[in-house]
């Protein structure tokens, strides 16, 4: 079946910009999971959803960042004002309920900010 | 100090060697250990869960030691395709949150 899809696949954006990243998750998911990874370090929670709820948002680096979902699926992940220590992979995860298993990743999203 | 911490390598191996990868974690309330696998500019993938009396996969073993708060993954008989990163993973208890380390990087050679 169809795995985790995040959209765009690559994003070039000048800083000050706005950016919205977009993640599909599999379907019957409910636990949808945002992580950024920069080059040679490690994954970065950012935030977690659990339907359309965010019960952890601790990752957030800055109000800067924000993230909804809707209708218990697709979610979208947005940075206003891009700085270039925005600048990473944005992965995006999901697991199936109860949502104490295995996350299945996207392929990511590869933000620059010029 | 990082909740999760590992070596990041690099470990050169030799083809057909057998190789360690040890991880601690800090907080002994976790409950849910893994290992994932990383390729270079790929999303990370489950490689095994670790359970409390350590479980084998093939070549892979997963140790567990919670008195030492210790993770630990045996690789044996190493191939070129296990050329990767391994991430040691927690999930500390009953939150979906799960922390990853930073990662230990593989390269086996010919």
């Amino acid at each position: 079946g169809a795995g985790v899809s995040q959209s765009p696949s690559n994003k070039v954006t000048e800083k000050g910009k706005d950016v919205e990243l977009r993640c599909d998750p599999i379907s019957g998911h409910t636990a949808l999971y945002w992580y950024r990874q920069s080059l040679g370090q490690g994954l970065e929670f950012l935030i977690y959803f659990q339907g359309n709820s965010a019960p952890d948002k601790s990752g957030l680096p800055s109000d800067r960042f924000s993230a909804e979902r809707t209708g218990g699926s697709v979610s979208t992940l947005t940075i206003q004002r891009t700085q270039q220590e925005d600048s990473a992979v944005y992965l995006c995860a999901s697991s199936p309920p109860p949502g104490l298993n295995e996350q299945y990743f996207g392929p990511g999203t590869r933000l620059t900010v010029t | 100090r990082k909740e999760v911490e590992q070596d990041p390598g690099p470990f050169n191996v030799p083809e057909g060697a057998t190789v360690a990868f040890n991880c601690t974690y800090s907080n002994s309330a976790s409950q849910s250990f893994f290992w994932y696998r990383q390729d270079c500019r790929k999303e990370p993938k489950l490689l095994m869960s670790v359970y409390s009396s350590g479980n084998e996969d093939g070549r892979f073993t997963a140790q567990l030691n919670r008195a030492s708060q210790y993770i630990s993954l045996l690789i044996r008989d190493s191939k070129l395709s296990d050329s990767a990163t391994y991430l040691c993973v927690v999930r500390t208890g009953n939150t979906d949150k799960l922390i990853f380390g930073t990662g230990t990087r593989l390269q086996v050679f010919p």
